[in-house]
């Protein structure tokens, strides 16, 4: 089956400061991979996601992330962070089409120092 | 706006009683979910549908029940045999039958057993 890894719980930051969320995934073919962000208390808004091709993907918000199959990761990265920023983030993995239900990691909280 | 309305945002429930979560989307998506979020945890699937007049049962849909009358609408009721049902409930839909399957989310409703 397939999985989703998201080592870090917790990410402090300060703001201004480059950021690097992890995600890990474990499966057999080449996955959709999605990132989202969720504000306290709202529901959970898309990012970004990789469905083929170009293995750097952009995404709103100056979001990026990049797919690396040999390290079965897609890492979120953000050149410089504001304090809007501080959310949870999750990642998941996917297959194309059908009724395959992605599935997603635990989230990452990031924390953001003024 | 094309998007995903889950009402009500917030809603207090006495101990044995059933309540009925809303989610309607107009992003003409064929499929639909529920999940439940616990503080500091991460999505876990409750029922899923997939098409009109069927649905699916996630990890944890005991004490749990939806209907799919309409392509619209994924209601979900909270029955008494929910053991803890204070909790975050969040709305999905995507398309099928595509290659893209990006899970698109509502903003969440927080269902409080008093």
């Amino acid at each position: 089956a397939q999985s989703v890894t998201q080592p870090d719980i917790h990410i402090t930051v300060s703001e201004g400061a480059s950021l690097e969320l992890r995600c890990n995934y474990s499966y057999g073919a080449t996955p959709y991979l999605f990132w989202y962000v969720q504000s306290p208390g709202q529901g959970l808004q898309l990012l970004l996601k990789y469905f083929s091709g170009d293995t750097l993907v952009q995404g709103i918000k100056g979001f990026e992330a990049e797919f690396k199959r040999s390290q079965s990761s897609f890492n979120l990265r953000k050149p410089s962070v504001h304090w809007s920023d501080a959310a949870e983030y999750f990642c998941a993995v996917g297959l194309s089409g059908g009724s395959y239900i992605p599935t997603f990691g635990r989230g990452t909280s990031l924390i953001v120092h003024p | 706006d094309g998007g995903i309305t889950q009402s009500p945002k917030y809603l207090f429930r006495k101990e044995g009683q059933n309540v009925t979560l809303s989610c309607e989307q107009n992003l003409n998506h064929d499929a639909m979910y529920w999940y439940r979020q616990d503080p500091g945890q991460g999505l876990r699937l409750i029922y899923y549908s997939q098409i009109v007049n069927d649905f699916q049962k996630g990890d944890i849909a005991e004490g749990y029940s939806v209907s799919r009358e309409k392509k619209e609408s994924f209601p979900l009721t909270v029955t008494s045999a929910q053991k803890n049902p204070t909790a975050f409930y969040l709305c999905a839909s995507s398309m099928t039958g595509t290659l893209d399957n990006t899970i698109y989310f509502g903003e969440g409703s927080w269902l409080t057993v008093v």
